[in-house]
């Protein structure tokens, strides 16, 4: 089973609708979840991060966590062309030494279709 | 500059050449790392350095070396690269603790002849 598993896609959905991109992960002790935006030949950047069981808004961007099934959702309202990248989850738990060790899905690659 | 640079953007090498990539955070980070991407496959953590000094190995075999002189800088040398090294090496920085936001540089693309 992998760490984390993401749809690779590619998903397509018109411009202005409701883009729901989905992520599982199999350690039970990872303590946050991220989501990554990859432009085609360009670096992660990060667009959203969770700790806590539940929903968090930034804009158009919603991350919903739910640790008791180990998934975790990245909704994005009004999709606009702009947004077509892949999107890579992440989850991660403590190293000894206090900062996050990563771990990351392959990715969902997004096509909003004008 | 600002940010996480990286140099080179891009580099053929040979199996028996033996060449660096550096990367440098302008952000007052403590933690730098080095990840490596290849084509549908997950971004794989390679290396972590706190405080300049190496706190994670993730089985990467000995034909890449890492180095951090300090918590600016962190090199990744490399020695007798096999084809299947071909992949986008990305650097990364944060906080050892606090926000752990991990900042990416735009990546060297490795082509291993």
């Amino acid at each position: 089973q992998k760490e984390v598993e993401q749809n690779s896609g590619p998903l397509s959905v018109p411009e202005g609708a409701i883009a729901s991109l989905n992520c599982t992960y199999s350690d039970r002790g990872s303590q946050s979840f991220f989501w990554y935006r990859q432009y085609s030949g360009k670096s992660p950047e990060l667009i959203m991060f969770i700790y806590s069981n539940g929903d968090k808004e930034d804009g158009r961007f919603t991350a919903q966590l739910n640790k008791a099934s180990q998934y975790v959702s990245l909704l994005i309202r009004d999709s606009q062309p702009s947004d077509s990248a892949t999107y890579l989850c992440a989850v991660t738990r403590l190293s000894n030494f206090g900062n996050e060790k990563l771990t990351f899905g392959t990715g969902t690659r997004l096509t909003i279709i004008p | 500059e600002t940010g996480v640079t990286q140099t080179p953007r891009h580099l053929v090498m040979g199996m028996t050449n033996k060449k660096s990539l550096k990367c440098e955070q302008h952000l007052g980070h403590n933690a730098m790392y080095w990840y490596k991407q290849s084509a549908k496959k997950p971004l794989e953590l390679m290396f972590v350095y706190n405080f300049k000094e190496q706190t994670e190995n993730n089985s990467v075999p000995s034909r890449f070396s890492p180095e951090c002189p300090n918590s600016s800088h962190l090199f990744l040398h490399l020695h007798t690269l096999q084809p299947e090294d071909s992949a986008l090496y990305l650097c990364a920085s944060s906080q050892v603790s606090g926000s752990n936001e991990q900042f990416f540089g735009p990546g060297t693309r490795l082509t291993v002849l």
